[in-house]
């Protein structure tokens, strides 16, 4: 499976900033993923990111408060914009398998807004 | 109805036991299936895909039932480093092109000595 690495692991921000966290894969993919994991809760996808088009986001999420760049094939970017604490989760990034449909995770980040 | 249901936990059992998590998903028409386990403060790791004929590995075994729409994970002779969240995964259809994944709430495990 692929190496994958986020930064920062975990920040705390005050309400009304936002914050841009990095996915770095060590092998060139197709498809990256952003998922959420709120407190206690399972993981829900944000958004998919194609590399050189723009990211495809699910019900519930939109493009003005989660910005998503995929400049290449080995990196993207997620922003949370104008946090609130409601946006205290764990943030996922995560490609899919070689050779079937599993996906595989970065080590996330949480981010704690104040 | 959710889309993935799982056993609530948590399931307390003592090492040495066998327990059972049950899933079941809404869409019939789900293509692919997986157990994931995810460590307190930690990212999900694929613990194994699910195939139609059922599959092992080792101590796991996981069993699909496309006509009940319902998976299942058996642990056997459970360790302490099974200690765990167990979620339940599905690749649903119409994802539009892509491997979307819907994850269940998941199952809490702890062993004890």
């Amino acid at each position: 499976s692929a190496v994958i690495s986020q930064k920062p692991s975990r920040d705390i921000c005050q309400r009304g900033t936002s914050l841009t966290i990095q996915c770095q894969v060590d092998s060139q993919v197709t498809m990256m993923f952003w998922y959420r994991q709120q407190p206690g809760q399972s993981l829900t996808l944000i958004a998919t990111a194609n590399q050189g088009s723009e990211a495809t986001y699910e019900s519930g999420f939109v493009i003005d408060k989660f910005p998503i760049s995929r400049p290449n094939l080995t990196f993207s970017t997620l922003t949370v914009s104008n946090m609130s604490p409601e946006d205290s989760s764990i943030y996922l990034c995560s490609v899919e398998g070689f050779t079937s449909n599993e996906q595989f995770f970065g080590p996330g980040t949480r981010l704690t807004v104040l | 109805r959710k889309e993935v249901e799982q056993d609530p936990g948590p399931f307390n059992v003592p090492e040495g036991a066998t327990v059972t998590f049950n899933c079941t998903y809404s869409n019939s028409a789900s293509q692919s299936f997986f157990w994931y386990r995810q460590d307190c403060r930690k990212e999900p790791k694929l613990l194994m895909s699910v195939y139609s004929s059922g599959n092992e590995d080792g101590r796991f075994t996981a069993q699909l039932n496309r006509a009940s729409q319902y998976i299942s994970l058996l642990i056997r002779d459970s360790k302490l480093s099974d200690s765990a969240t167990y979620l339940c995964v599905v690749n649903p259809p119409g994802s539009g092109g892509y491997n979307k994944l819907i994850f269940g709430a998941g199952t809490r495990l702890a062993v004890h000595p």
